[in-house]
């Protein structure tokens, strides 16, 4: 059972291009989400989507764009990278609704904008 | 708008010695989570308390909430090195977003 897949674990952009983080989760869950993690620092959420084709801002949404045609699929978009934007990002999911299980978290991706 | 503080932000202690952090959150919400994360690794999901009085315990760590109080605790019991790690609480609101805490990084030493 793989849970939450992201891929590439590590990438490093040039300031403004463009790149699109892949989550994929295999356990059915209905709830995906969109965390960054910078050094030394807690999680802030950027997007999450409660359902396919449903999608909502989170904490820090700015810089970013996410879609979600399928279940299985949450992906993030990064159109113009930023120095800022260099952070640890984890795709999360869950059950959701009135089950309150807890986010699995896939392994991150590390992003450096030089 | 949720904010969770978490305290202290590190937490360096003798093996064998008990200790507590503490989670402080900022509106009303009964569903509380604990994560550990080792350095460069992902988040594991610790405990889920769901409401007020709610305490659970695995091995060395017991959590703890009072949502009266608007507070969480997670308890170290004889800590062993194995427990150095970040610790992180978290609040999930009735939007369903779960607001982080800013982790407390836990040092155990020989």
């Amino acid at each position: 059972n793989a849970g939450v897949t992201q891929t590439p674990k590590f990438r490093i952009l040039k300031i403004g291009q463009s790149m699109t983080l892949q989550c994929t989760q295999d356990m059915n869950h209905n709830y995906m989400y969109w965390y960054r993690q910078d050094p030394g620092m807690g999680l802030k959420l950027i997007y999450y989507s409660v359902g396919a084709g449903i999608t909502d801002k989170g904490e820090v949404p700015n810089g970013y764009n996410v879609s979600r045609s399928t279940t299985e699929d949450f992906p993030l978009r990064l159109e113009l990278a930023a120095p800022s934007q260099t952070s640890v990002y984890f795709c999360a999911s869950a059950e959701g609704g009135a089950n309150n299980s807890p986010l699995h978290f896939g392994n991150g991706t590390r992003l450096t904008v030089t | 708008e949720l904010k969770v503080e978490q305290n202290p932000l590190f937490l360096s202690m003798q093996e064998g010695k008990n200790y507590t952090i503490y989670c402080n959150y900022s509106t009303t919400s009964d569903r509380l989570y604990w994560y550990r994360q080792d350095p460069g690794k992902s988040l594991e999901s610790l405990f889920v308390l769901l409401s007020n009085g709610a305490v659970k315990q695995e091995g060395r760590l017991m959590a703890s909430l009072d949502t009266k109080a608007r507070l969480s605790t997670l308890h170290i019991t004889a800590a062993v090195h194995d427990l150095s790690a970040t610790y992180f609480c978290a609040f999930r609101n009735a939007g369903n977003m779960l607001t982080f805490g800013g982790g407390t990084r836990l040092m155990v030493k020989p």
